[in-house]
């Protein structure tokens, strides 16, 4: 079936680096995808959307990027900050009904001060 | 996202036991959704709901029911548990526009001993 995952489970990055997380999708028909933040004890948090008709969207502090070429999309942090630690989920449609979503697995960042 | 409250926030139960998690909404939405979360995994969907009358099997609905029984309740029902349901459970919802983004409840976790 189809899925979405991420390439890295885990990345340790020190403040003030630029994080970049990586995502690989299979369905080349999702028309939109979505990363969420997880901090511990807390249900996900939207962070930034992109439409399948975009290659890149800025947001405060933060930049996807979608590649369809190869089906791949991209959470850049900028300056990462000890706050911006958790587990970070991409997800696409479930189908093209809407709105229920499939999650890839995660990636893990952690950022020392 | 205090909008999403689930309850029980933890439970502990027996093999066998039937179990009932509940999940309310002040947010208006009415796409409602529950997941599940095992370590190291992303979300998986076991059932979603578009409206009242509205119910749909997701990605690992076996072992699952749903009951919608308001716009504003969504719950979710292990009619016999089985210790390999251990896991964190989230509730979930949205607006009906495709690409607006979930918001989930803070979990419940969940040990079937």
């Amino acid at each position: 079936g189809e899925s979405v995952g991420l390439h890295l489970p885990t990345l340790s990055v020190q403040e003030g680096d630029n994080s970049i997380i990586n995502c690989a999708y299979s369905n080349s028909a999702s028309d939109y995808f979505i990363w969420y933040k997880q901090e511990s004890g807390k249900g996900p948090q939207f962070i930034i959307d992109i439409r399948s008709n975009m290659d890149k969207r800025q947001g405060q502090r933060v930049t996807v990027l979608l590649n369809k070429t190869v089906k791949h999309l991209s959470l850049q942090i900028a300056a990462t900050q000890p706050g911006d630690s958790a587990v970070y989920f991409c997800a696409e449609p479930l189908n093209q009904a809407g709105t229920a979503l499939i999650f890839g697995k995660g990636t893990t960042l952690s950022v020392s001060s | 996202d205090a909008d999403v409250t689930q309850t029980p926030r933890n439970r502990i139960t027996k093999t066998g036991k039937r179990i009932m998690l509940e999940c309310s909404q002040t947010k208006g939405h009415d796409r409602m959704y529950w997941y599940r979360q095992d370590p190291g995994l992303g979300l998986q969907l076991i059932y979603y709901s578009f409206d009242v009358k509205d119910i749909n099997k997701g990605e690992i609905s076996d072992g699952y029911s749903v009951s919608r029984q308001a716009q504003a309740k969504f719950s979710l029902s292990l009619e016999s548990a089985i210790p390999n349901q251990t896991a964190l459970y989230f509730c979930a919802t949205s607006s009906g526009n495709p690409g607006q983004p979930q918001h989930f409840g803070d979990g419940t976790r969940l040990s079937i001993l």
